[in-house]
This record gives C-alpha cells, structure tokens and sequence, in this order.
C-alpha cells in the first residue's frame, strides 16, 4: 500500500503571495488532517476533512484554507503569506470512521521570504 | 495545539543504553501513539496503544497506556546511532481530535 505523498516537498515564496499544496492519503482512507510543524509551536493541527467535508478546524486565521475532492486527496491553501507561516505543513490520512492511527506524509517545507 | 507534556525535552546517551521517555496529559486519551521524525520528513509512527495498561513492543521499543488514561511511557533497549530523532508522543480522542507532544529530541553517540 503505497503512503501519504505530498507535493511538493520544498517551497520557496514572498511575502504576499498565496501558495496551495497537495495531498494524496493512503487508498481507502476518506480522512486528511492538516498539520502546521515549527520549532517554536511544536505540530499544531489545522484542519481535518472527511467525505469532502471539513469536520474539525484548529485555531489559525482565515488565511489557511482546504478542501478535499471525491477522491480524497486535499489542497491546503495559504493566502497572503507572511514570514511566520514559515514552517514545515504536514498531511496525515485516517480511516476517519472512529479511533483510529494517522499516517503522515513526509511534508511540504515551506519558505516565505 | 499542545496539551501533552513530553519528557524530557532532549537526552545524550551512548550506545548501548536504555532511554526512558513519558508523556503526561490532564486530560483522558482513548489512544496513545508514539512517532519519530527525522530531519525533513514527516512523523512515522512506531507504536500505537488502546487500552489502559497496555504494554506493547515493536523490536527494542516497549510502550505502555497509562492506567489512569492520562499518560504513556516509551522505552528504546539498546540504542544505536540511528535511533537519532526526534520522538513525539500523541493522545488521541476520537474523531482524530489528536494532541501532540513537544517531542523528545534523541542523540546516540556511538
């Protein structure tokens, strides 16, 4: 079973701009959660979809956006960048039907200039 | 954000030694999980724990689910140098409302 992808690996981008990144789960998994990973904050969690619906939401401003489509890859999106979002934006699929394990992808390391 | 408190923060050991880290929460976990993170990647999980009492290994890695639910040991035997990372522990509650820890950062002199 192939693991969680996400793309691209590295990103460099100026203040102001926007920026989306992918994510690919684990086949059968419906659930994608969004990780925010730096050193000063640790892993803060900043959305989880599930079925194409955003289920849970972590506490970041508007800026940070997602969706999930039918197959249920996802899309993060960060709008107007400043230099904090800096940091390493990890993905984790699940089954999302109950307690379950996430499996991470290897992360997208974003720099903002 | 962070509700588990991992530690210690980061541990020196040589080869051949035990390492004993822990987490503690105040609140109750239906799930603890034990990753490590290396450099540039993401967090690969290494033990996962159910039920309250639970004492799991996987190799040199023995982890337990704490009694009262609010906490989880994870012990590596024997370490080697590419035991190197980083180790983070999670509690989970359903619903993938999961809370990490602030990792424990491992260095194995050979």
């Amino acid at each position: 079973k192939a693991g969680v992808t996400q793309t691209p690996r590295y990103l460099i981008k100026t203040r102001g701009q926007q920026v989306t990144l992918s994510c690919s789960p684990i086949s059968g998994h419906r659930s994608v959660s969004w990780y925010q990973q730096t050193p000063g904050q640790g892993l803060q969690f900043l959305f989880e979809y599930f079925s194409e619906t955003q289920r849970n939401k972590g506490n970041f401003p508007g800026r940070f956006s997602g969706r999930q489509f039918s197959n249920s890859r996802s899309e993060m999106n960060v709008s107007t960048l400043e230099l904090g979002d800096s940091a390493l934006y990890l993905c984790a699929s699940s089954s999302g039907l109950g307690p379950d394990t996430q499996y991470f992808g290897p992360g997208t390391r974003l720099t903002v200039l | 954000g962070q509700q588990l408190n991992q530690s210690p923060q980061s541990m020196f050991i040589q080869e051949g030694e035990d390492v004993s880290m822990n987490c503690t929460s105040s609140s109750i976990f239906n799930t603890w999980l034990w990753y490590k993170q290396d450099p540039g990647e993401g967090p690969v999980l290494l033990i996962a724990l159910y039920k309250a009492g639970e004492l799991t290994s996987n190799g040199r890695l023995t982890a337990q689910f704490g009694i009262t639910r609010k906490d989880s040991f994870l012990n590596i035997s024997a370490s080697i140098p590419s035991d190197v990372g980083i180790y983070f522990c999670a509690g989970q509650r359903g619903n993938n409302d999961m809370r990490f820890g602030a990792g424990t950062r491992l260095t194995v002199k050979p």
